[in-house]
């Protein structure tokens, strides 16, 4: 099973609107940590927000916010009031404890969002 | 500060040779991670370094895939014979280490786009 599953392959989005891209997760630990990545045409992918899985409060940074929804396992990004430069990809990723190695957090990524901003 | 950078940022390599991507993370940063993003992908986790010592090497595909990490801080990646199926952007990320919020995130490099022909 997908661990992170994102269903939106492309979004459009009007400018100075707000979006919302979905993203659905699959643990069985109960310490984790859901981060959203933006990825511009350059490639770099650029940190957005972070929820961990004890907090109480969805995230939020500047126009981007969480929506956490613990039981139904879904950490959506909502992105207000759109600028033509939030054009990009957008992965969903999260972080478990690894048992394959010690210490080892890496992260497992969805296959991303393309969201399009339309002046 | 700087981020982190990685070069080159494009290889072409032909089937067969060796390459090497070099990562420098940011100054201080304990923990290393190499991914791999193939087209239309999403990064998949290559391997995982604490300091110097690599934690974790689980997602390197095969014994072809080697990296180090020998004074904890610049990391290199090498690939051995390569082969057409290992064309993809690598990408290095770093981060502080375990922290007492338990975030630990990940900064990315702008990535090196492989293609071997």
């Amino acid at each position: 099973a997908q661990k992170i599953t994102q269903t939106q392959p492309g979004m459009f989005v009007q400018e100075k609107e707000a979006v919302t891209l979905d993203c659905t997760y699959d643990t069985s630990d109960p310490s984790y940590g859901l981060f959203w990545y933006k990825q511009p045409s350059s490639g770099e992918m650029i940190f957005l927000i972070y929820q961990g899985s004890y907090d109480q409060q969805n995230a939020t940074e500047g126009r981007y916010s969480l929506n956490f929804q613990k039981a139904r396992k879904s950490a959506n990004l909502v992105i207000s009031a759109s600028q033509l430069g939030d054009s990009a990809m957008y992965f969903c990723a999260m972080r478990e404890r690894s048992y394959s190695g010690a210490g080892s957090y890496q992260l497992t990524f969805g296959k991303g969002t393309k969201l399009s901003v339309i002046p | 500060g700087a981020g982190v950078s990685q070069s080159p940022r494009y290889k072409v390599a032909k089937r067969g040779q060796d390459v090497a991507l070099r990562c420098d993370p940011i100054s201080g940063h304990v923990s290393l991670f190499w991914y791999q993003q193939a087209l239309g992908q999403g990064p998949e986790f290559l391997t995982y370094f604490q300091n110097e010592a690599q934690l974790d090497k689980s997602g390197l595909p095969s014994d072809r895939f080697f990296a180090e990490r020998p004074e904890g801080s610049v990391s290199t990646l090498k690939i051995q014979r390569t082969q057409q199926e290992d064309s993809a952007v690598y990408l290095c990320a770093s981060s502080l280490g375990w922290t007492s919020q338990g975030q630990e995130t990940q900064y990315f490099g702008p990535g090196t786009r492989l293609l071997v022909l």
